[in-house]
């Protein structure tokens, strides 16, 4: 069966300094994989979305980045973090290639707090 | 444009009676809707999918949720709560076609249940 990782589950940052959160899939190949950031409050905000390794897309301009070393691993990154940085951030992963209207599976997040 | 609407931001019930969550969906054609459940600080966890067919869906955790293209609603219903289905609900619709397969979600519905 399929599971997701995401690391850490909780983490503290002052402002200015820089961001990785990673996330890993295991069980399948090729997947689409997706960043969300959840606002308190808010529903789900798409923040990247991934076909393939090293094929990254951007939904909202932003002060975070997002990269796709390997086919099952997902990192989102920020050189300097903001106080607007401050959420609840989601990976997911979808099947990938020909499938149509497949359900996205979620982690456990990560609740970041910048100091 | 895709968009779904959850109107009840929260909502109150007691345990043991029934419950229906309302989701409206904007979709130029047949899309693909789901159901998330969301518990405080965790991920979210899919209870069930429409694609096509039977416009009756059975879910996990005794939900189900019924697509009505006429009135664009795909709403989610049990006939008796727990107080264990206290959480966040999502609604969200996909489109029909290959690649990445992005969701958009609703803003989501709280759900309190009193004893």
């Amino acid at each position: 069966s399929q599971t997701i990782h995401q690391w850490p589950a909780t983490l503290v940052q002052p402002v200015g300094s820089p961001l990785s959160l990673e996330c890993t899939v295991e069980g399948t190949s090729n997947p689409n994989l997706y960043w969300y950031r959840q606002a308190a409050g808010r529903g789900l905000q798409l923040l990247f979305y991934s076909v393939g390794i090293g094929q990254i897309s951007s939904e909202v301009p932003q002060n975070l980045s997002a990269s796709r070393p390997q086919d099952r691993q997902f990192i989102l990154s920020s050189k300097k973090l903001l106080l607007s940085d401050s959420g609840f951030y989601l990976c997911a992963w979808s099947k990938g290639g020909l499938y149509v209207g497949e359900p996205q599976h979620f982690g456990d997040g990560t609740r970041l707090s910048i100091l | 444009a895709q968009s779904v609407t959850q109107p009840d931001i929260h909502i109150t019930v007691s345990e043991g009676a029934s419950l229906e969550l309302r989701c409206n969906y904007s979709y130029g054609a047949t899309p693909y809707l789901f159901w998330y459940v969301q518990s405080p600080g965790q991920g979210l966890q899919l209870l069930l999918k429409y694609f096509s067919g039977d416009t009756l869906v059975q879910g996990i955790k005794g939900f189900e949720a019924e697509f009505k293209r006429s009135q664009s609603s795909f709403n989610l219903r049990k006939p008796s709560v727990h107080w264990s289905d206290a959480a966040e609900y999502f609604c969200a619709v996909g489109a029909r076609k290959t690649g990445a397969n992005n969701l958009f979600f609703g803003t989501g519905t709280r759900l309190t249940v009193i004893p």
